[in-house]
């Protein structure tokens, strides 16, 4: 069964405090993996689009990371407008299906 | 540039009641979707379509009817509302299936 799995679901950080959201997956025949933010009571918003494995991107204080099975969400010293939801999505080009993981709740604390 | 809309931003309906949720988008994209969003879960996708006069099944389609007469609209309907059908409704638009999609800001629907 295709699946993408978020850890953790939830996380409470300092501000300044790095770390790295997961996102692992199971579809075959990915063909992108997106990840986006969402605000309370907001659609998601986007942020990256990977589409091989050790693609990297940068967006001020996030890079995601994508290898084979996995991708990571790295945040480098955190502010507390960071706070949202982070979701990520597999794309898959055979079934043309996007399957979205359930999200991680980014909390951070002045 | 709006981006993607929709209307309304909240709703209240009693059980076996009918609406209609509109979305429209301004990017000119063919692609576009209704997603349901529920505490726990991920975005489901309810129905799509890939361009303007088609509609398609998605994993969740039962309850719920779509038309998309103009390329620029999209329009989910809910024909007998139940409460399972309580959530937040979120509308997307792409180019392309695998390209980026762009969410609308929700719909709350509270079924009672």
């Amino acid at each position: 069964e295709d699946q993408v799995t978020q850890s953790p679901e939830a996380l409470r950080l300092q501000e300044g405090e790095s770390s790295s959201l997961n996102c692992s997956y199971t579809v075959s025949g990915l063909r992108g993996l997106f990840w986006y933010r969402q605000d309370p009571g907001k659609g998601p918003e986007f942020l990256f689009t990977l589409y091989s494995a050790g693609e990297e991107k940068e967006k001020e204080r996030l890079k995601a990371t994508l290898t084979k099975k996995e991708s990571f969400l790295h945040i480098t010293a955190p502010k507390p407008e960071d706070s949202a939801t982070y979701l990520c999505a597999a794309f898959q080009g055979g079934y043309q299906k996007v399957t979205f993981g359930t999200g991680t709740k980014l909390q951070v604390i002045p | 540039n709006a981006g993607v809309t929709q209307t309304p931003k909240f709703r209240v309906l009693k059980t076996g009641q009918s609406m209609t949720l509109l979305c429209a988008q301004d990017m000119n994209h063919e692609y576009m979707y209704w997603y349901r969003q529920d505490p726990g879960m991920g975005l489901r996708l309810i129905h799509y379509s890939v361009g303007e006069g088609t509609t398609a099944k998605g994993e969740v389609p039962d309850g719920y009817n779509v038309s998309r007469l103009k390329k620029q609209n999209f329009l989910l309907g809910l024909e007998s509302a139940a409460p399972s059908q309580t959530s937040v409704y979120f509308c997307a638009s792409s180019y392309s299936r695998g390209e980026t999609q762009y969410f609308g800001p929700g719909t709350r629907l509270l079924v009672l």
